[in-house]
């Protein structure tokens, strides 16, 4: 089966932890994303890679740090620095053709206490 | 900046209903709009995707419409059911990324 796979489900750490939530794909696609959603919003990008080996911030991307050593794999790392690190996170990808269509995981519910 | 606005933020509507969900944006330069489902807890599930030069696409029940001169996009759902129950999201494409709106949550009720 193709797709997006996120690990964990829900993650809890305390304050002043770094934690690392997994995003991998198995669609052959180019670029991946990583989006914030708080309650009652829409998604923010955090980061997003085009190819391996390279990524751009986005809209929010204080206290938060990404790598791509491999195509199918976008790990984000939430610093301590993040100052509300609490939300669900989205990870997603594309293939870099006329469309760009983006097609996103399950989601990854991070509580920080 | 782009932003993009979805009204209204919450709708309830009968079963059978047929209802329009709208979004609007501030730069019409956009490469393309795509509408997505969200359900409680869950992630993203591509619905329809409008290229800049197309006006609409249909999928089953799902018409979706954009007019780029007027910054509008609507999501016509023919008779609703229980099962479309969720928060549908319009994003617009632009410099490789996606701007989304707040959403629409949907309630269709038995």
């Amino acid at each position: 089966d193709g797709g997006i796979t996120q690990s964990p489900k829900y993650l809890f750490r305390k304050e002043g932890q770094n934690v690392t939530l997994s995003c991998e794909q198995n669609l052959n696609h180019d670029a991946m994303y990583w989006y914030r959603q708080d309650p009652g919003q829409g998604l923010r990008l955090i980061y997003y890679s085009q190819i391996v080996n390279d990524f751009q911030k986005g809209d929010i991307a204080e206290g938060y740090s990404v790598s791509r050593e491999k195509k199918e794999s976008f790990p984000l790392t939430v610093t301590s620095a993040q100052k509300n690190p609490t939300a669900f996170y989205l990870c997603a990808s594309s293939i870099q053709d006329s469309s760009y269509e983006q097609y996103f995981g399950p989601g990854t519910r991070l509580t920080v206490t | 900046k782009q932003e993009v606005t979805q009204i209204p933020a919450a709708l309830s509507v009968p079963e059978g209903e047929n209802l329009v969900l709208n979004c609007s944006f501030t730069d019409s330069a956009i490469y393309n709009l795509q509408w997505f489902r969200q359900d409680p807890g869950k992630g993203l599930t591509s619905l329809l995707l409008i290229q800049s030069s197309q006006r609409e696409q249909t999928s089953g029940r799902l018409n979706a419409s954009l007019d780029k001169s007027s910054g509008r996009s609507t999501l016509y759902i023919a008779a609703s059911q229980p099962g479309d129950s969720a928060t549908y999201l319009c994003a617009v494409s632009q410099g490789g990324k996606l701007i989304f709106g707040q959403g629409t949550e949907l309630s269709v009720k038995p």
